[in-house]
């Protein structure tokens, strides 16, 4: 019972262009939502938050955007640069729960000169 | 402080015989956790503590796995009797409070069962 989905496990953008990465998920109990960022051989690294009272969240060049009713998520990177390639990864916690993370499978993102 | 720390990077062994991995936390964080993440997935949760009080332990945690966090600080994950389908990398997080989110991963232990 995959309850995070990241459906695209690979995307391609050209430097300068914006990325935008997808994530749904299933459990209405979600309250909590992350990006997470993986190089090889390192573990992931943490990129940006959103809590479900709010629909937007910025910093920097990555935007995170948060749909309840359509339990949809998305990461906006603009502009991409090369130093974006990574796995990125969509994770959710419950409230209450002990805030472990319930991860998605990962989207490779490539970005091109 | 360097982030959390994940010893051995990476360990080899054959079917059958044991290992630990060990994981030191960012000083003064008291949760603590583990995952597993084998390829083609995410990282999927195994168990956490609170201190030094192990709070939860997922279904994926078969009684030939057994974690230790005895005085509130680093942990240790033991594999008994290890299994080619227990090949993974093992993931420590560790995070600042019971309130906080936003888990500070290490680089992990990639784990080969030959």
């Amino acid at each position: 019972d995959q309850q995070v989905k990241q459906n695209s496990p690979s995307l391609s953008v050209q430097e300068g262009r914006i990325s935008i990465l997808n994530c749904d998920y299933t459990n209405s109990m979600f309250d909590y939502f992350l990006w997470y960022k993986k190089y090889p051989a390192e573990g992931p690294t943490f990129l940006i938050s959103i809590s479900s009272i709010k629909d937007k969240n910025e910093d920097g060049r990555f935007t995170v955007f948060l749909n309840k009713s359509a339990k949809h998520l998305s990461l906006h990177i603009v502009p991409s640069q090369p130093g974006d390639s990574a796995v990125y990864f969509c994770a959710a916690s419950v409230a209450g729960g002990g805030n472990k993370l319930t991860f998605g499978t990962g989207t490779q993102l490539k970005v091109e000169l | 402080d360097t982030g959390v720390s994940q010893n051995p990077r990476h360990k080899i062994t054959k079917r059958g015989q044991n290992v630990t991995f060990r994981c030191d936390p960012i000083s003064e964080h008291n949760r603590l956790y583990w995952y597993r993440q084998t390829l083609g997935q995410g990282p999927e949760f195994l168990t956490y503590f609170q201190n030094e009080a192990q709070l939860e332990k997922s279904r994926l945690l078969s009684d030939r796995f057994s974690a230790e966090r005895p005085k509130g600080s680093f942990s240790t994950l033991e594999i008994q009797r290890t299994e080619q389908g227990d090949s993974a990398m093992y993931l420590c997080a560790s995070t600042a409070t019971e309130a906080s989110t936003e888990a500070f991963f290490g680089q992990g232990t990639r784990l080969t069962v030959v």
